[in-house]
């Protein structure tokens, strides 16, 4: 059971817009950060978002990040095929055990 | 080229010990924070430990702590992970990771390729 909640899985087709949650609690999400990450199969992860809504260089402005209270977002659009992998977003939890916690992570495929 | 390289991992029983290495290149090591991040057979990420840029701050999941012990050594560039009593459910790849920050958090811009523990009898 992982601290943060997304989706198992999202879908769409080639072109369209797709949306990842992930839910939190004001120990985490609301007082932290947000990251999401892309794993590509048997690859390691990939940073795509940063501090909620920041890409690294090299991330296509297709991906968007936004935050709103205790939960936050990952936008794709324009989807490609080589979009299709797991998701994850990842954030810090300063409560009594402090450390850094994931979502279980979304699979997205690209119909 | 930021570079983390992982090693260590191997096959080892029930009650054993094992460290692993994560050697870095390309940036100045001691001013990032680093971690491990986990993930089990066919499972999500479980974030496992952190050390802040300085060494001087550690932090460890609950499900680690008291086994698992994180460190650095600025003058090899290399991150540790000493790993005692592993049970079965340690099994996992296991990344380091590289924070954009000196302090620690979840912004893990680079990551090493893994290397894999298995714990079984």
């Amino acid at each position: 059971q992982s601290v943060l909640t997304q989706p198992p899985s999202v879908s769409a087709a080639p072109g369209q817009k797709v949306t990842i949650s992930c839910s939190g609690s004001s120990s985490n999400i609301g007082n932290n950060f947000v990251s999401w990450y892309q794993q590509l199969p048997g690859t390691a992860p990939k940073l795509l978002i940063y501090e909620n809504n920041k890409r690294p260089s090299g991330i296509p402005d297709r991906f968007s990040g936004s935050k709103s209270g205790t939960s936050a977002t990952l936008d794709i659009t324009g989807l490609q095929t080589g979009d299709e992998a797991d998701y994850y977003c990842g954030t810090w939890d300063g409560s009594l055990s402090a450390g850094g916690v994931f979502g279980g992570g979304t699979k997205l495929t690209v119909l | 080229e930021v570079q983390l390289l992982d090693s260590g991992g191997g096959l080892v029983q029930p009650g054993g010990s094992l460290r692993l290495s994560c050697a870095a290149s390309g940036f100045t090591f001691s001013s990032y924070a680093m971690s491990w991040v986990r993930q089990a057979p066919g499972k999500g990420l479980e974030w496992v430990s952190a050390v802040s840029g300085s060494g001087g701050s550690t932090y460890y999941a609950d499900s680690v702590k008291g086994r698992f012990t994180i460190s650095r050594d600025k003058s090899k560039n290399t991150l540790y992970l000493q790993m005692n009593s592993l049970r079965v459910e340690d099994t996992a790849v296991y990344y380091c990771a590289k924070d954009r920050w000196g302090g620690v958090g979840v912004n893990f811009d680079y990551w090493g390729q893994g290397t894999l523990v298995t714990v079984s009898a």
